[in-house]
């Protein structure tokens, strides 16, 4: 069965730091990958994304991710993270032609200290 | 743009009993999800749909689980009766169609006691 996996559960950071989330999956096919993050008392919002092209992705606030197909790997990167970036981020894998369902990693609660 | 509408917010119920939870996708979605969300876990495809019609509903546990979708809009997700393992957070999410991102609404927080 397909499966995301993030290796940190938490990450607890100081300000001004630099942040690398790891996320692998387990599918040998083509797959779309996303990273979404959960601010406290908030909805899941989207991150960033990759269906194909070059494989460094920039998204909002200044991430950015990589996808190492041979790694089967979607790691999340900041250079320098704020207080602000304190909240849940999730890695999500869509199969292509299995429709729009994505399987979840298990989520890692980023704390990020003033 | 609205986003994705869900309610209630919150549920707390006791085993056996039934709750029903409800979501307006955005507006000209035709896919709309329910996901389930256990506490320290990522969220959990239960159901899948595409303007009224059922594509995925391999996760959803059809002895206490119904969903539908009517007119391909509003949905509505229901537990009958409800387990104690049950209790979690319902995602609703809906896309302009199922190739392009979801967008989620703020969830269903319920607690079975």
């Amino acid at each position: 069965a397909q499966s995301v996996s993030q290796h940190n559960h938490h990450v607890i950071l100081s300000e001004a730091a630099s942040l690398e989330l790891g996320c692998n999956y387990s599918y040998g096919g083509t797959v779309n990958l996303f990273w979404y993050v959960q601010y406290p008392g908030q909805h899941l919002q989207l991150l960033l994304k990759y269906f194909s092209g070059d494989p460094l992705v920039k998204g909002i606030k200044g991430f950015e991710a990589e996808f190492i197909k041979s790694k089967f790997s979607f790691n999340l990167r900041k250079p320098s993270v704020q207080w602000s970036d304190t909240a849940e981020y999730f890695c999500a894998v869509n199969v292509e032609n299995q429709g729009g369902k994505l399987i979840f990693g298990q989520g890692t609660e980023l704390s990020v200290k003033p | 743009e609205a986003g994705v509408a869900q309610s209630p917010r919150y549920k707390i119920i006791e085993k056996r009993q039934s709750v029903a939870f409800w979501c307006n996708p955005i507006s000209g979605h035709a896919t709309l999800y329910w996901y389930q969300q256990i506490l320290g876990q990522g969220p959990k495809l239960l159901i899948q749909f595409q303007n009224n019609g059922v594509v995925d509903d391999s996760q959803l546990p059809k002895d206490r689980f119904s969903a539908e979708r009517l007119k391909g809009v509003d949905s509505t997700l229901k537990i009958q009766p409800a387990k104690l393992e049950d209790s979690a957070v319902y995602l609703c999410a809906s896309s302009l169609d199922n190739t392009v991102e979801a967008f989620f609404g703020q969830g269903t927080r319920l607690t079975v006691v």
